[in-house]
């Protein structure tokens, strides 16, 4: 399909780890990223991989990359309650970002 | 300043009315994209500029949707003789250049309702 699909909700508790799933279209895509929204706020990315990479890992944040099946993924190590927020991916298509639906994430304590 | 700066914040307008959203981008960045978020949806792409004309104007919903960017710098988005429908937060994005590589930056967006 064209959609950037995602789960739309994810509930964990405090200190666990958090495991966000994209599934993306455009397999020519340079670039997949990873926004942050939190309420009432903008869109802040987070972060992106490129193409030719498998994975990446950024502190916390680990994303992972399977391009034969377009699948990519967020974790999220020892989350906080202020990772509490929605996560977008978002991929390049004709030179402008195509965002997925986005998941929400609620960490409890 | 040193983010990308929307106005007004909130806006309630009768339908039929017309509205404009104003968008400050990043001072230097040449690329800008106005995207707009309904409630529970996704975020939905509007227009794309570089500089001050509009590659992709694909996303516009209708010819009640327009918008401008003046000196490369601001720009206006505006909608005609609104809708309910139209009722949505228009988060407005700049970049130092194509999306390509380069972080997009957003506002904190405007939230639109139509009553």
């Amino acid at each position: 399909g064209e959609d950037v699909e995602q789960s739309l909700f994810l509930s964990v508790r405090e200190g666990d780890s958090s495991v966000i799933n994209c599934t993306y279209t455009d397999s020519s895509s340079t670039y997949l990223y990873w926004y942050k929204q939190e309420p009432g706020a903008g869109l802040q990315l987070l972060t992106y991989i490129f193409s030719n990479m498998d994975m990446k890992q950024d502190q916390r944040l680990t994303v992972l990359l399977n391009k034969k099946d377009k699948h990519l993924s967020l974790r999220i190590a020892d989350t906080q309650t202020g990772d509490s927020a929605i996560y977008f991916c978002a991929e390049i298509r004709f030179q402008k970002l195509v965002f997925g639906t986005g998941t929400r994430l609620l960490v409890s304590p | 300043g040193a983010g990308v700066s929307q106005s007004p914040s909130n806006k309630v307008t009768e339908k039929g009315k017309d509205v404009e959203l104003r968008c400050d981008p990043i001072s230097g960045h040449t690329a800008l994209y106005w995207y707009r978020q309904s409630l529970g949806q996704g975020l939905e792409f509007l227009i794309y500029f570089q500089g001050n004309s509009a590659p992709d104007k694909s996303g516009l919903p209708s010819d009640r949707f327009s918008a401008e960017r003046t000196g490369g710098s601001v720009s206006t988005l505006t909608i005609q003789r609104t809708q309910q429908e139209d009722s949505a937060v228009y988060l407005c994005a700049s970049s130092p250049r194509q999306w390509v590589d380069t972080e997009a930056f957003f506002g904190q967006g405007t939230r639109l309702t139509v009553v």
